[in-house]
């Protein structure tokens, strides 16, 4: 069975300070992955995703940018916060369902990012 | 530019009542269309999704109704459970592999015991 593990769980960081966030895919080789942003009662935001390693595309621009080193690991990093980067950060990865013909996306449990 | 709209942004349903979520979207190439079910400090999971080629989706509880013409559907939640309580995201994609799933602004339900 897949499983996705994100970390931290939650952060507490200064406007202008550096920050990573990371997601680990297990048992799902070379894995479609996403990272979506969540605002307090919010939408979800899609901000990059991943088909392969090396590569990531990016959706929005928000002063954020992404990396995928390894195959099952997937980094949200930025070198100067601001108040408007809190929220709830979610990974994700995705598995084709052939009864659908469509990409089905499986969430993380997120972190929670506070900006002060 | 909204492509994808829910409403009412919140419900409240008693216990066994059925809860009625309402989402349409602006764009004719999306044809799949996925419900996520988000409690509280948790991430999204899928609940139900269907293809623009049916205009009926059941698993148990759950059913989604869709009208390709008006482009709109809704989910069903029939006898609905206080565990029912939840934020309930409609998305969208084009299923041509665009890999940007688009998301409503969800509806949070609330199921009175």
């Amino acid at each position: 069975a897949q499983t996705i593990h994100q970390w931290p769980v939650a952060e507490i960081k200064a406007v202008g300070s550096p920050l990573s966030l990371g997601c680990t895919i297990k048992g799902k080789s070379s894995p479609n992955l996403y990272w979506y942003w969540q605002a307090t009662g919010g939408t979800l935001q899609q901000l990059f995703y991943s088909i392969t390693v090396g590569q990531v595309e990016s959706v929005v621009q928000l002063n954020l940018s992404a990396s995928r080193p390894k195959d099952d690991q997937f980094i949200l990093s930025t070198e100067k916060l601001l108040l408007s980067h809190s929220g709830f950060y979610l990974c994700a990865w995705s598995l084709w369902d052939w009864g659908t013909s469509a990409e089905t996306l499986y969430f993380g449990s997120g972190t929670r990012l506070t900006v002060l | 530019q909204q492509q994808v709209r829910q409403s009412p942004q919140s419900l409240t349903v008693w216990e066994g009542e059925t809860a009625i979520l309402n989402c349409s979207y602006e764009n004719s190439a999306f044809d799949y269309f996925p419900w996520y079910q988000q409690f509280p400090g948790e991430g999204p999971a899928l609940l139900i999704s269907i293809l623009s080629v049916s205009d009926k989706k059941e698993d148990g509880r759950f059913t989604i109704f869709f009208n390709k013409r008006e482009k709109k559907l809704s989910l069903h939640i029939a006898d609905s459970q206080p565990g029912d309580s939840a934020t309930y995201f409609c998305a969208a994609d084009a299923s041509s592999g665009s890999w940007q799933l688009i998301f409503g602004s969800g509806t949070q339900l609330t199921v009175m015991p």
